[in-house]
């Protein structure tokens, strides 16, 4: 059974340009969770997504950011007009119902 | 919503010592607390849970308590190696079996020879 898959594991942008980040949830999983890490900080919870339904987004920025599980396909992160600021690690997670394995993340740079 | 803090930010041992990390949490509500283990450049992998209907875990060399009263639990880390080395996260889960999880700010440890 492979792990959560993540791509790209890197990605460059400058500022205003968009990046969509992949998480492919191990087999089986039906919860994707979404965080993000700021170097030497802990990851902060983003947004938790079922198949179709965004269940609590409660960390998600108001603007330029979204997210999708779609019925088919991985689940996609969605950063707009990015800033500096949006420079990060993003890691996925799923989970059967309680414990969350996380993939290798997407380390994003904007330029 | 849950806060929580950990404890030390930097941990230094040598090898064959014991290490501890400590976190507190805010919420009395939570019932799932999981350990992560991150390397340089990698995902946090998920090393040992505990839930709140337990006092005590253990899985060869680490192990975890809980004190739900005082709304703490710990790492315990036995015989370490140099491949212990690493940033450790404690996490809680708010209420539902199915929540998001609130990190603490992770302790650096080296373990050295």
């Amino acid at each position: 059974n492979a792990g959560v898959m993540q791509n790209p594991r890197h990605l460059v942008r400058r500022r205003g340009q968009e990046a969509r980040l992949r998480c492919s949830p191990m087999k089986g999983h039906s919860h994707v969770y979404w965080y993000r890490q700021l170097p030497e900080e802990g990851l902060k919870f983003m947004v938790y997504l079922q198949k179709e339904n965004i269940i609590d987004e409660s960390g998600m920025p108001k603007e330029r950011f979204s997210a999708e599980f779609p019925k088919e396909g991985p689940s996609i992160l969605r950063i707009q007009q990015v800033v500096r600021g949006d420079s990060a690690a993003y890691f996925c997670a799923s989970s059967p119902a309680s414990e969350q394995f996380f993939g290798p993340g997407t380390r994003l740079t904007v330029l | 919503g849950e806060n929580v803090e950990q404890h030390p930010s930097t941990l230094s041992v040598q090898e064959g010592d014991s290490a501890v990390i400590k976190c507190t949490y805010s919420d009395s509500a939570s019932n799932y607390f999981p350990w992560y283990k991150q390397e340089l450049g990698k995902g946090p992998q998920l090393i040992i849970d505990i839930r709140s209907n337990v006092g005590e875990k253990k899985d060869q060399r680490i192990a975890v308590t809980l004190n739900k009263t005082a709304k703490h639990f710990s790492l315990h880390i036995t015989e370490t190696q140099p491949e212990d080395s690493a940033v450790y996260f404690c996490a809680a889960r708010d209420t539902g079996t199915a929540s998001k999880l609130t990190f603490g700010t992770g302790t650096r440890l080296q373990v050295t020879l």
